[in-house]
């Protein structure tokens, strides 16, 4: 079974702080993604990755930056967070030219 | 052109009745559409998919109608029941690349025993 893997369920943050949020997968995947899901708003890319050290911006970018160093490690940085990026945060991968999207089980951050 | 519509936000439906989650798109390109189920503390996860060279695709209670002329899709579950409930997300995409999937705005279907 595939496997993706978030560092946090829940954050608390302060306005301004950096924040890190770390997704691992383990089939081997190519292809990573980071959605934000609000209420109502449905799922939206912020950013997604094709390859090691590859990257490309989602609908929502602004505010966000990634990380892609290792295959199985796909890395979300907010530089400087704000209370609007308050949401819960999915990552997901998919690779080897199937079309499912494996979600991991979201960081809830909140930030103060 | 790349959004796709959900409706209803929110659904109530008695136990052993008919759920019904409409979707509809723009960009003609798009040429997979899944649904994901969604259940609380928990990522979503692929239900069922269909591509637009047919019309219906039916797994067990689940079964998804598709309408190509008037760029809409629907979820169908027969027999709903309290299990079922949970957040429906639909999508759409182009097969090629990193597969962007573009997501509808999601429905939470409560299924009432």
């Amino acid at each position: 079974d595939v496997k993706v893997t978030q560092s946090s369920r829940y954050l608390v943050k302060r306005t301004g702080e950096k924040v890190f949020l770390e997704c691992v997968q383990d089939m081997d995947h190519e292809n990573m993604f980071w959605y934000r899901q609000d209420p109502g708003l449905g799922l939206r890319l912020i950013y997604f990755s094709y390859d090691v050290k590859m990257k490309e911006k989602g609908d929502i970018p602004e505010g966000y930056s990634v990380s892609r160093e290792k295959k199985e490690r796909f890395s979300l940085i907010l530089e400087s967070a704000s209370t609007n990026q308050t949401s819960m945060y999915l990552c997901a991968s998919t690779g080897g030219g199937e079309e499912t999207q494996y979600f991991g089980p979201g960081t809830r951050l909140l930030v103060l | 052109q790349q959004q796709v519509k959900q409706s209803p936000q929110s659904l109530i439906v008695q136990k052993g009745g008919i759920s019904i989650i409409n979707c509809a798109y723009e960009n003609t390109a798009f040429d997979y559409f899944p649904w994901y189920q969604q259940f609380p503390g928990k990522g979503p996860a692929l239900l069922i998919a269909i591509r637009p060279d047919v019309s219906e695709k039916k797994e067990g209670r689940f079964t998804i109608s598709f309408n190509k002329s008037a760029k809409q899709f629907s979820l169908h579950i027969m027999d709903s029941q309290p299990g079922d409930s949970a957040t429906y997300f639909c999508a759409a995409t182009q097969f090629q690349g990193a597969q962007k999937l573009v997501f509808g705005q999601g429905t939470r279907l409560t299924i009432n025993p």
